[in-house]
This record gives structure tokens, C-alpha cells and sequence, in this order.
């Protein structure tokens, strides 16, 4: 079945330092979702990427879809503490169902 | 416009028993999901339902789980003699098509004692 992965699975940054999340399937995905999590939270939808090589941003957030469609990375510029969370992409690829990654956890000392 | 809602919120179940999970999609969604969450871990999909029909099941254990979401009313997992290796966060989603952003619910803490 379909596997997404997500690399690292820890991130400790200093306040003020950049954070890169990154994300790869073992299939092609039709589209890929973010979302955050904070501890004790649940789930919220940051964005979906459909193009092959689309590139997104909000605010201090970058998004990039890869060209085959198989991997995607985060990128937050200048972390703060509100930043803290876990980041997960999920794809959509064959099945009905989102298949999430595990996550990156991140972590901001200040 | 009210969020996905689900209740409880917490849920205390002696092994054996029975857990009724239960979640509202938000207002004009008529695709539900339902994800399991470990500790530390990610979300494993569960069941994909829209209205009176069970569209995926693939990530559902095939025994003492089962789901539905009626016309009427909210979708209900159900979960038949609980083991403790059910402890977790189960989460809803709600979503207006099948490749659209989905709406997570609060999730119900489930715990097995």
C-alpha cells in the first residue's frame, strides 16, 4: 500500500532559526495536504498542493510540491514560538483515504 | 457555522465493554473520516463514509469495529469489547468532496482500563 514518509521525525530550533520539514511517497499523489497539530490539539488544514513543482507560501510558510509528485517539503522562515507543533503532510494517491506522514515535531527553545 | 464536533470528548471503557464514538460533520459536508492517533505517532486513516454508505474501510480492523453515518444524525464508530491496545485519540474529519481539505474534529480520548 501507499507509504508517506517524513523526515525529521524531531526538530529542536532555536528561536529566530529556519525549519525545514520534508515529505515523500512511495506513489505518485494526485494532490498533497499540510496540517499542524498542537500538543493536545488536533489537526488543521494548512494548505493542498495539486501541480507537479507548485510552490506556495503564507507568510513565513513555504510549500513545494515536487515534479513527479512524489515528495513535498515545509520551510518556515524565522521560527517563533508559535510555530511549535506537529507538522504532517497526507496524500491523496489511490485510496479514498488521506494517508498521513508521522510527523515532525517541533520544538523552539527560545 | 459550527466546526466538526465530537463527543465525548473523554471516554473511559473497562475491557470488555462497548465504545460509541460519535461526531457531527460540519454543516453541508457529507464526506466523514475517521483517523486513529497514538502517542507520539501520526494519524492512521480508519473508514471513509458519506451519507448511508461505507465508501473505504481498508484501515478498519475487521473485527469489533464498525462505522456508519446515517441520513440522519451523526456518524457513529463503535468499537465492541475494547482491549487496551484501543487506547488512543480517535479524530473525525469532514470534508465537502473526496480530495478536499478535510475538518478535524476535537477527537475523543479513548481509554481502556
Amino acid at each position: 500500500g501507499q507509504q508517506v514518509m517524513q523526515i525529521p521525525q524531531y526538530q529542536h530550533v532555536q528561536e529566530g532559526e529556519d525549519f525545514t520539514t520534508y515529505c515523500n511517497s512511495s506513489t505518485t499523489l494526485s494532490n498533497i495536504q499540510w496540517y499542524k497539530q498542537r500538543p493536545g490539539g488536533h489537526p488543521v488544514f494548512l494548505i493542498q498542493l495539486v501541480k507537479s513543482g507548485e510552490v506556495k507560501k503564507q507568510k513565513r510558510l513555504t510549500f513545494q510540491f515536487g515534479e513527479a509528485k512524489k515528495n513535498s517539503s515545509l520551510h518556515i522562515t524565522a521560527t517563533q514560538t508559535t510555530d511549535v507543533g506537529t507538522y504532517f503532510c497526507a496524500g491523496h494517491g489511490g485510496a479514498d483515504g488521506l494517508t498521513f506522514g508521522k510527523g515532525t515535531h517541533l520544538i523552539i527553545q527560545p | 457555522n459550527a466546526g466538526v464536533m465530537q463527543n465525548p470528548r473523554h471516554l473511559v471503557r473497562r475491557r470488555g465493554q462497548e465504545a460509541r464514538l460519535r461526531c457531527s460533520p460540519m454543516k453541508g459536508h457529507s464526506h466523514v473520516y475517521w483517523y486513529r492517533q497514538l502517542p507520539e505517532e501520526g494519524l492512521k486513516f480508519m473508514v471513509y463514509l458519506q451519507k448511508e454508505n461505507i465508501i473505504d474501510e481498508s484501515g478498519m480492523p475487521k473485527e469489533r469495529f464498525s462505522a456508519e453515518f446515517p441520513k440522519e444524525g451523526p456518524s457513529i464508530l463503535r468499537i465492541q469489547q475494547v482491549v487496551r491496545g484501543d487506547s488512543a485519540a480517535y479524530f473525525c474529519a469532514s470534508a465537502t468532496s473526496r480530495a478536499y481539505e478535510q475538518y478535524f474534529g476535537p477527537g475523543t480520548r479513548l481509554t481502556v482500563t
